[in-house]
């Protein structure tokens, strides 16, 4: 089965940029897409279609997906991005996947 | 605007089933298919299966086959998960929500549910 793999924690200044990554086997294939999940609440979309940003979502998110890694990037992290974040593509053969997670903190 | 609304949470003992569902409003109920994801506490997400409103042809996670139906009732815009012969690992949060785009590597979630937690103790 197809699997992506993020690292379980980045730690970051307020300020400063934070960069998450997710990997998998040609993911640049794909499509990938990122979803924030504040404590207790239900998953955001903050990147669809690999770099397409949602209404409403803040500029100083921004992704790329080349090779086997998509990456997710905020620039000028803030205490409210504070958060855990996940990757998902789609494969035709397990269908819905989603990254293992990974968790951010605004020191 | 678009809303999807879940049922409350449920407790449950082992070998039982539980049915969520998730009303949905703001829409055109069968231009969109509805995703099942669950995540148990503490843990990430996971792609359960999605069911078309429009035909009610589901496709299930093969984790899941054979103890899970996604169905629908048009007449109300409701969506609803069976999860049958519950076991502990079964408890968590279960989400439904909607999908976009054309075709399926483009695909999306652009709304969710606030979620059902399932508890399944003896």
């Amino acid at each position: 089965s197809y699997e992506l793999t993020q690292p379980p924690s980045v730690s970051v200044s307020p300020g400063q940029t934070a960069s998450i990554t997710c990997s998998g086997d040609k993911l640049g294939d794909k499509y990938a897409c990122w979803y924030q999940q504040k404590s207790g609440q239900s998953p955001v979309l903050v990147i669809y279609q690999d770099t397409k940003r949602p209404s409403g979502i803040p500029e100083r998110f921004s992704a790329s997906n080349s090779g086997n890694t998509a990456t997710l990037t905020i620039i000028g992290t803030q205490a409210m991005d504070e958060a855990d974040y996940y990757c998902q593509a789609w494969d035709t053969s397990t269908a819905g996947v989603f990254g293992t997670g990974t968790k951010v903190t605004v020191l | 605007q678009v809303q999807l609304e879940q049922s409350g949470a449920e407790v449950k003992k082992p070998g039982a089933s539980v049915k969520v569902s998730c009303k949905t409003s703001g829409y055109t109920f069968t231009k969109y298919n509805i995703h099942w994801v669950r995540q148990a506490p503490g843990q990430g997400l996971e792609w359960m299966g999605t069911i078309n409103p429009n035909g009610g042809s589901t496709n299930y996670a093969q984790k899941f086959q054979g103890r899970v139906t996604m169905t629908r009732d048009t007449s109300t815009s409701t969506v609803y998960m069976d999860l049958s012969s519950l076991r502990s690992e079964d408890t968590a949060v279960y989400y439904c929500a909607r999908i976009r785009g054309v075709i399926i590597t483009e695909y999306y979630f652009d709304y969710w549910g606030q979620g059902t937690l399932v508890t399944v103790s003896s």
